[in-house]
């Protein structure tokens, strides 16, 4: 099956300054790739998703890039803000959505 | 557009009972729904996959008589833990999918049991 692996578990980065969160998949079947953002006690909300056909793809300050040869993709927070402060997840499918991984996560903090 | 549901928010409950957890689609049909436990600053582990009408889908190492998932509707699944034991508090968040790849979350619920 499908195993995802983020990195880094813990990110703090400076308000205005770019955080990168990296993940690898091991199935080279899977071709739906979405990033959730969780909040605290909260719901993950899904904040950007790529799909195997595309390379990168961008939502004002967010941007995700996929490269399928090496399958990695990675998410790119650009002039970061305190309220980005929460824990990322990555995640990859490949049928629809029945069989989705998540990574471990990745708590982002930025320090005002 | 895309909303779902939870129910009820927090439960506390003696060991040894059975609590039932509701997951809903408000505003779609969900041709699949998804239960998850989450432990503090873990990452979310899929517990089992239901689509309606059909048996539930359980993952490895998922006890599917302590876990039991009824999805009854398109709009409806529940999750009903039974015979609970301390060690099954944790947080269960549910998610739906309308048939495309993207899941829908619900707000969780959280489980402690005493």
């Amino acid at each position: 099956g499908e195993n995802v692996e983020q990195h880094p578990s813990t990110l703090s980065v400076q308000e205005g300054d770019s955080a990168v969160i990296k993940c690898t998949y091991s199935d080279s079947a899977s071709n739906y790739f979405p990033w959730y953002k969780q909040e605290l006690g909260k719901r993950p909300q899904l904040i950007i998703d790529i799909r195997s056909n595309v390379g990168e793809k961008k939502d004002q300050r967010i941007a995700v890039t996929l490269n399928k040869t090496a399958k990695h993709f990675s998410l790119h927070i650009t002039e970061t803000q305190p309220e980005d402060s929460a824990v990322y997840f990555c995640a990859a499918s490949s049928r629809g959505n029945n069989d989705m991984r998540f990574g471990a996560g990745t708590r982002l903090t930025v320090k005002p | 557009g895309a909303v779902v549901s939870q129910h009820p928010s927090w439960v506390i409950c003696k060991s040894g009972t059975s609590v039932k957890i509701e997951c809903r689609s408000l505003d779609f049909q969900a041709t699949t729904m998804f239960w998850y436990r989450q432990f503090p600053k873990q990452s979310l582990m899929l517990m089992a996959t239901s689509n309606e009408g059909s048996k539930a889908t359980y993952e490895q190492g998922v006890e599917k008589d302590k876990f039991l998932i009824n999805h009854a509707s398109l709009t409806l699944s529940t999750l009903t833990v039974t015979s609970a034991h301390p060690e099954d508090s944790s947080f269960y968040i549910c998610s739906a999918g309308r048939g495309s790849d993207e899941q829908y979350f619900g707000p969780g619920t959280r489980l402690t049991v005493t």
